[in-house]
């Protein structure tokens, strides 16, 4: 089935550590990719996303993330987390050869930064 | 409006009431998503209007389910005879027709308690 896959549910990390959220998808052909982050009590917001071009991408507050065409994967990173960055991140993926315009999101990964 | 707005904010029900969640999407936005957010099972895809077309209903759980959108705007999820696992927050997106490479606007969400 076509799904998106987000391991590690729970992560917790200490001020200044490096955060890595693995991305996974089944879909095939052309998709379009994103991140976004729900701070605690507050709305998702769009955090990065991808559609073509360069294939590491820049978001809002340091995240980047990466697309790997080869292993479906579009991992989130950001080199040195801040207690500001606690919040549940998802994965999400729109596949255009299907021809829908939904997302399908992953599960989410919660991410506690200990000050 | 600004953005996308959702009311209720918080409903508590007794089993086996219905309920009436309300979605207002940012105007313009012919395209609107309802997706429902259970803890630790990321967002399940509900329904999605765009503009005139039939709806793509394929994400309602059952016939309990139903949505309606008037006037190609504000919409309305209409959750029959609720039952305790229907219990979550309700999510509405909207997004600019064919856009959805920009991504969604997603509103607050309605947290549905089923006692």
């Amino acid at each position: 089935a076509q799904s998106v896959s987000q391991h590690n549910h729970h992560v917790i990390l200490s001020e200044a550590a490096s955060l890595e959220l693995g991305c996974n998808y089944s879909y095939g052909g052309t998709v379009n990719l994103f991140w976004y982050v729900q701070y605690p009590g507050q709305h998702l917001q769009l955090l990065l996303k991808y559609f073509s071009g360069d294939p590491l991408v820049k978001g809002i507050k340091g995240f980047e993330a990466e697309f790997i065409k080869s292993k479906f994967s579009f991992n989130l990173r950001k080199p040195s987390v801040q207690w500001s960055d606690t919040a549940e991140y998802f994965c999400a993926v729109n596949a255009l050869l299907h021809g829908n315009n939904r997302l399908a999101f992953g599960k989410g990964n919660q991410v506690v930064v200990i000050p | 409006g600004a953005g996308v707005s959702q009311s209720p904010s918080n409903k508590v029900t007794e089993k086996g009431k219905d309920v009436e969640l309300r979605c207002d999407p940012i105007s313009g936005h012919t395209a609107l998503y309802w997706y429902r957010q259970s803890l630790g099972q990321g967002l399940e895809f509900l329904i999605y209007f765009q503009g005139n077309s039939a709806p793509d209903k394929s994400g309602l759980p059952s016939d309990r389910f139903s949505a309606e959108r008037t006037g190609g705007s504000v919409s309305t999820l209409t959750i029959q005879r609720t039952q305790q696992e229907d219990s979550a927050v309700y999510l509405c997106a909207s997004s600019l027709a064919g856009q959805t490479n920009y991504g969604y606007t997603f509103g607050s969400g309605t947290r549905l308690t089923v006692v």
